[in-house]
């Protein structure tokens, strides 16, 4: 139990367009959506927190603007890079809790973005 | 704020050995520690969880032990194998917070 699945895995895009990515909790219902970003041979930095209706919440330093987050459902978070450009390109992964506060984590496996 | 740090960022050990892997974090005041599991161009594989109010977890070759009082957790691995071979992460997570805060991570490679 407890999956949680992002698609897509791996994507490449142009530099100023804008790329979707999907988080969902396959067997349980997620009250709340992390998602991270990890540059290479660094570690996970969270960047927003989103609760399932609601508006997410950001880290310093994370424009809202350009990582637009949507938590429509118990079970589908979105994370939509605006106007890529090759900076962005990392690692992104998101995590699921139950309906708990500080209830664990549940990891998707990540999607890599490479912006050219 | 919260800062974890983990040391060695990279090991390498031959197969068979017994191995110990550190995390520190500067606020003692946390909920949990979570230690987990990275192969490269992956997501995480969670490996053991302990709550605040114990001092150990054990799950197979694994072990954790927390001293939450001087900050502290490591990870111990028991008869290594080249399987073994990720990154290792530990991550915390804060009393009246809900988000983890990771270390910066232990790169270890087992040597058949």
């Amino acid at each position: 139990g407890a999956v949680v699945s992002q698609h897509p895995s791996r994507v490449i895009c142009k530099s100023g367009t804008s790329v979707k990515i999907e988080c969902r909790s396959l067997d349980f219902q997620a009250t709340t959506m992390f998602w991270y970003r990890q540059f290479p041979k660094q570690s996970l930095m969270l960047m927003a927190t989103s609760n399932e209706g609601s508006k997410a919440t950001y880290e310093q330093g994370v424009e809202k603007d350009k990582f637009l987050i949507n938590h429509a459902s118990l079970t589908l978070s979105t994370l939509t890079v605006t106007s890529a450009h090759p900076e962005d390109s990392s690692f992104y992964i998101c995590s699921a809790s139950q309906l708990y506060f500080q209830e664990t984590q549940y990891f998707g496996p990540g999607t890599r973005l490479l912006v050219l | 704020k919260q800062e974890v740090t983990q040391i060695p960022a990279a090991l390498s050990v031959p197969e068979g050995e017994n191995l110990v892997l550190n995390c520190s974090f500067t606020d003692s005041a946390i909920y949990n520690l979570q230690w987990f599991r990275q192969d490269p161009g992956k997501g995480l594989t969670s490996l053991l969880l302990i709550q605040s109010s114990q001092r150990e977890q054990t799950s197979g070759r694994l072990n954790a032990s927390l001293d939450k009082s001087s900050g502290r957790s490591t990870l111990y691995i028991a008869a290594s194998q080249p399987g073994d071979s990720a990154t290792y992460l530990c991550a915390v997570i804060d009393f009246g917070n809900e988000k983890l805060t990771f270390g910066t991570g232990t790169r270890l490679t087992i040597i058949p």
